[in-house]
């Protein structure tokens, strides 16, 4: 099983409609959880820490279950901007080094069509 | 204010040349990156280091060399430059936020094409 594996995609959805991504993560160690965006030919940026509680910003909301290893996020009322590709990103303590280690998906793309 | 800088921005340069790449950050995190992202766009980690100590090294031929002279700099030498180098490879640093973990900056990128 893969560290850290999504769906790459693409999802390709209307303006206004409501899509959600699923990650899943094999480290049962993980300790935080993010969701990254990167746009074509940029660097990725932080969209948002996922928390076991849920969080939400905006239009963006993200879950994490634990027992399952997996974490999502849902956007609704989807717009042209959103298009862009999904980073499910899982930092994880490194055993005996004291440091931890962010590991990477390989990304959802999404494209919102007008 | 650029928070993390790399440069160059792009890199073209012949097999088996030597070349490096350099990486600033202005925010004071005391941990920085270097990333490769192949042509299938996935983002592999090759070191971190943290304040000038290096503490992961992943699996990366040793013609790759980074060197941190300070804890706001990391640099990448790369010799004997191969074909399959080419990718675009990104810098970053982070900092630990309690109750949010290990969130990353990361530089625009370091596009190097092999010829």
């Amino acid at each position: 099983r893969k560290e850290v594996e999504q769906d790459p995609g693409p999802f390709n959805v209307p303006e206004g409609a409501t899509v959600a991504f699923n990650c899943t993560y094999s480290n049962s160690a993980s300790q935080s959880f993010f969701w990254y965006r990167q746009d074509c030919r940029k660097e990725p940026k932080l969209l948002m820490s996922v928390y076991s509680s849920g969080n939400e910003d905006g239009r963006f909301t993200a879950q994490l279950n634990r027992a399952s290893q997996y974490i999502s996020l849902l956007i609704r009322d989807s717009k042209l901007s959103d298009s862009a590709t999904y980073l499910c990103v899982v930092n994880a303590i490194i055993s005996g080094a004291g440091s931890y280690q962010l590991t990477f998906g390989k990304g959802t793309k999404l494209s919102v069509i007008p | 204010d650029t928070a993390v800088s790399q440069t160059p921005k792009y890199l073209v340069t012949q097999m088996g040349n030597d070349k490096s790449i350099k990486c600033e950050q202005n925010l004071g995190h005391d941990t920085m990156y270097w990333y490769k992202q192949d042509s299938k766009k996935f983002l592999k980690i090759m070191f971190s280091y943290n304040n000038k100590e290096l503490i992961i090294n992943e699996t990366v031929p040793n013609r790759f060399s980074p060197k941190s002279p300070d804890k706001a700099h990391l640099n990448l030498h790369i010799n004997s430059l191969e074909l399959g180098d080419s990718a675009v490879y990104f810098c970053a640093s982070s900092l630990w936020r309690p109750g949010h973990g290990n969130i990353q900056y990361f530089g625009a990128g370091t596009r190097l094409s092999v010829l």
